[in-house]
C-alpha cells in the first residue's frame, strides 16, 4: 500500500516552461508539505496546508503555487521554470492528533531537471 | 530560530559494527520533536526514529537507539550490527510543539553512511 505517493517520479523539461507534480497521501492525514531537495542534499520546506489551508508559506518565488483541492492532496504548480528550480521535490504528510503525531511521511521524491 | 547541525558529513563503519552519528541543535522552546530520517540511494525518506523532547528515555528502534541529551541540546543516533542496508544519508531533524500545525520540520545537512563488507 503507497502512503504517500507523487506523479511523476521524474521531470525533464525545457526553462520557462510550465509544470505541476501531483502528491496524494492515503493515511488519513489533514497535514501536507512540500520540500525541496537541492544538489547538496539540503531539504528545505517550501509550503504546508492544514485542512485544504495555507498554514506555511516559506521564501518561495511566486512561481511556484500549490493547491490543495481536498485533505489528501497537495499539488505543486510550477510557472516558468528555471534552471536553478532543478532539485528532488518531496511531498509529505502528518496528524496533528493520534500516537504518531506529527511525525512527517514522506513521498518517494520527484526528480525535476530543467535544461 | 532553531538550527540542526550534523558536524559529519561522511561517515563510514565495517559491517557488523556499531556507529554513532552525531546531531546538535539550537532552540528556546522546551516541547518539541527530534527525528533521524535515513535516504538510501531510492531517494525515499524513510523515518528510523523519534524522540519527544519531554520523555527523558531513550527511543530505541530495534537496532537504532539514540541518545537524547536534552540540556546540551545533542540527539545522537546509534546503528548497532551495522549492515549494507544501512548505507544511506541520515538526517537528523527537528519540529517544535504536537499543538501546533504550521510547526515546519527543520533539517540538518545530513551524514552520508557508508558500510564496509
Amino acid at each position: 500500500d503507497t502512503a504517500v505517493s507523487q506523479t511523476p517520479k521524474y521531470l525533464v523539461t525545457q526553462m520557462g516552461n510550465d509544470k505541476s507534480i501531483k502528491c496524494e497521501q492515503n493515511l488519513g492525514h489533514d497535514t501536507m508539505y512540500w520540500y525541496k531537495q537541492d544538489s547538496k542534499k539540503f531539504l528545505k520546506i517550501m509550503f504546508s496546508y492544514n485542512n485544504k489551508e495555507l498554514i506555511i508559506n516559506e521564501t518561495v518565488p511566486n512561481r511556484f503555487s500549490p493547491k490543495s483541492p481536498d485533505k489528501a492532496h497537495l499539488n505543486l504548480h510550477i510557472n516558468s521554470l528555471e534552471l536553478g528550480d532543478s532539485a528532488v521535490y518531496f511531498c509529505a504528510s502528518s496528524s496533528t492528533s493520534g500516537g504518531s503525531a506529527d511525525t512527517q511521511y514522506f513521498g518517494p521524491g520527484t526528480r525535476l531537471t530543467v535544461l | 530560530a532553531q538550527t540542526v547541525t550534523q558536524s559529519q558529513p561522511e561517515m563510514s563503519v565495517q559491517e557488523a559494527e556499531t556507529v554513532t552519528l552525531s546531531c546538535t541543535y539550537d532552540t528556546s522552546e522546551s516541547d518539541y520533536y527530534l527525528f533521524w530520517y535515513k535516504q538510501p540511494p531510492s531517494r525515499q525518506m524513510i523515518l528510523v526514529i523519534r524522540q519527544e523532547a519531554y520523555k527523558q528515555q531513550n527511543a530505541t528502534e530495534n537496532r537504532f537507539s539514540v541518545n537524547f541529551q536534552k540540556a546540551a541540546k545533542s540527539f545522537s543516533l546509534k546503528i548497532s550490527d551495522s549492515q549494507l542496508g544501512d548505507a544511506a544519508m541520515y538526517f537528523c531533524a527537528y519540529r517544535r510543539t504536537q499543538y501546533s500545525s504550521a510547526s515546519k520540520i527543520i533539517f540538518g545537512s545530513g551524514t552520508r553512511l557508508s558500510i564496509r563488507p
